[in-house]
């Protein structure tokens, strides 16, 4: 059973940048033909998805956010990465790591609060 | 984008009965249709793909329909464990977006 495990700090100033990690365990992020996701949710309110990197490296972004984001992933490691940069606390939200075949998502991260604040 | 459009928002009801929650995409999405249901505090949870298609382990209590742009979630006799937010998610082409959510409350 594969599981995903976000990283990263919990407080991050306006105007700098976001970054988390999501380390995978359990498989190989390299096996299979899966989508790794970024997807957040602000307090109280819905989903929205960031975008995703593929076993093979190609990435989607959502075109509301395209211009800021960037999606990594790190064979060696096991895990993928989200860089958002220019964060406003418009950006304030719990992110979640996501593991998809396609666009359904199977599997999720705990999901870890990033809030904007300076 | 495609616009996912749940109603109702909200919904209160009494363990036993049936809801019904509804999605419409704003434009036709074929089957491509999944519901999750999130507790608080926890990530979502797959219910249903391709919109009728129950995923393994979700209680057959749940059921999906519609293709195009309406699709349906029913609950029958609802159980305890069931209060939940439900989203509905459109995944016929990137990016992919959610429903507002349903929250199905105690009444």
């Amino acid at each position: 059973q594969v599981q995903l495990q976000e990283s990263g700090p919990g407080l991050v100033k306006p105007s700098q940048t976001l970054s988390l990690t999501c380390t995978v365990s359990g498989g190989s992020i390299s096996s299979g033909h899966y989508y790794w996701n970024w997807i957040r949710q602000p307090a109280g309110k819905g989903l929205e998805w960031i975008g995703r990197i593929s076993t093979r490296g190609t990435t989607n972004y959502n075109p509301s956010l395209k211009s800021r984001v960037t999606i990594s992933i790190d064979r060696s490691k096991n895990h993928f990465s989200l860089n958002l940069t220019s964060v406003t606390a418009a950006d304030t939200a719990v992110y979640y790591c996501a593991r998809a075949p396609a666009m359904i998502v199977l599997d999720w991260g705990q999901g870890t609060l990033v809030t904007v604040s300076s | 984008d495609i616009q996912m459009t749940q109603s109702p928002s909200f919904v209160s009801a009494s363990v036993g009965d049936r809801v019904t929650i509804t999605c419409r995409a704003s434009q036709g999405i074929r089957s491509w249709l999944a519901w999750y249901q999130q507790k608080p505090g926890k990530a979502p949870n797959l219910l249903i793909y391709a919109a009728s298609s129950l995923h393994s382990g979700v209680p057959s209590r749940f059921s999906g329909s519609g293709s195009g742009t309406d699709f349906t979630l029913t609950i029958n006799s609802l159980q305890p464990e069931d209060f939940a937010t439900y989203y509905c998610q459109q995944a016929d082409s990137v990016p992919f977006t959610f429903g507002g959510g349903t929250k199905v409350e105690i009444k």
